[in-house]
Formats: C-alpha cells, structure tokens, sequence
C-alpha cells in the first residue's frame, strides 16, 4: 500500500515571497512522485515528476522539487511566487514494478499568493 | 490533438437515476482511469484499464460500472446515483504508466 501526506491544507504568501509545499510519502516499494497543479474550475496539469536520476527536479512555472528517499519527502519549492501561482497543488506517488498502477495523491494544499 | 474530452460537464440527476459520463482520448494511451475529487480529500482513484478490454477497481469502486471496448473510450456508469456521488469527476489517460494526462472534469450533483 502507498499513501501521501500533504503536511499542509493551504498556504498563504505575499507576492515575490519564497515557498515551499511540503509533501511526504510511504511506500513498501520503488516510487515515482508527480506534482499536479490545478487552477480554479479546471482540470490538472502535470507540475514536473520524479522517475530516476537527479534528485532535483524542475518544473513548468519556476517550480522545482527535491526527492529525499531517506525522509520520503517530494517538498516543492519555488523562490519567487506571482499572483498566478494562486492555485491547488496535489502531491501524488506512483508505485513502479509489480502489478501496482494505481496513482496516489494527498488532499492538496491550497497556495494563495497575496499582492 | 485534442487529449482527453469529458461529457458532460454539469449534469444534475435526482436520486436512483443512471447515467453514462463519456471519456474519450485521441492520443492511443492504453492506460486510462476515472477520479473522483471531493473537498478536502484530494482525488480518489474509482477505475482504471490497462487496455481495451481489461478493466478493474480502484479505491471507490462501489456504484459505478466501467467498461473498455475500443482504446480510444471509457465510459464511466453510475447505476443508481445517490447524493453521496455528488462530485466533480476526472477522466485521465497515459502512454506509460505514470505520467497521467486529465480531462476537463464533470461536475455531478445528485439531489
């Protein structure tokens, strides 16, 4: 079984402040990690993924994020917010090898940027 | 190229009426899948299919029916709909079996 715990249900920053969403994750077996983004009444949108390689990855929109297997975390950051980064973010695992094609996500956080 | 295309997007039903969401992809994935997204609970895995003709649950399964004839379908039945369906649903798609291309969504509410 794999779950995901987004650590926080909504976040609220100034514009052109740094961010951070934390995510944390369990799983008995290898994962890919993926960060969706959705705007409001819309459908989600692939942020950037963990598959293998680098632990850091980067995304559409300034967005990155850093794979810690030793603490199971995918924590997504981005060093400047804008207006248009008002948006629900999701964190979800993907469990590879074996049978398991079932995506995971957590509940979402909810990031409001503030002018 | 117009990915996956959800219809309907509202639909309101009364209680123990069926209905068919339609999902449709153009991008000959053979893996797709149905959501549901309720408030505060993220998004819940109902069914998925590894191809035409293989289906099988996901988290939520209770009151819907899937079927998958062709690549390109997959239609999302509710049986007898029930307020506690009330949701918004999200169809997706993959090449692979990670990177999840999602629909538009349907918004459902079932009074």
């Amino acid at each position: 079984a794999q779950s995901v715990t987004q650590l926080d249900s909504q976040v609220p920053v100034f514009e052109e402040a740094p961010v951070e969403l934390r995510c944390n994750y369990s799983s008995s077996v290898s994962v890919y990690l993926f960060w969706y983004v959705q705007y409001p009444n819309q459908g989600l949108q692939l942020l950037l993924k963990y598959l293998s390689g680098s632990t850091l990855v980067k995304g559409i929109n300034g967005f990155e994020a850093e794979f810690n297997k030793s603490q199971t975390s995918f924590h997504l950051r981005k060093p400047s917010v804008h207006i248009s980064d008002t948006a629900e973010y999701f964190c979800a695992v993907w469990g590879s090898g074996g049978s398991n094609y079932k995506l995971t996500f957590g509940k979402g956080t909810l990031l409001t940027v503030n002018p | 190229n117009a990915g996956v295309t959800q219809t309907p997007k509202f639909q309101v039903l009364k209680t123990g009426q069926s209905m068919t969401l339609q999902c449709a992809q153009d991008m000959n994935h053979e893996y797709m899948s149905w959501y549901r997204q309720d408030p505060g609970m993220g998004l819940r895995l109902i069914h998925y299919s590894v191809g035409a003709g293989i289906t099988d649950q996901g988290e939520v399964p209770n009151g819907y029916n899937v079927s998958r004839s062709t690549t390109e379908d997959f239609p999302l039945r509710l049986l007898s709909a029930a307020p506690s369906q009330t949701s918004v649903y999200f169809c997706a798609s993959s090449d692979r079996q990670e990177t999840q291309y999602f629909g538009p969504g349907t918004r459902l509410l079932v009074l």
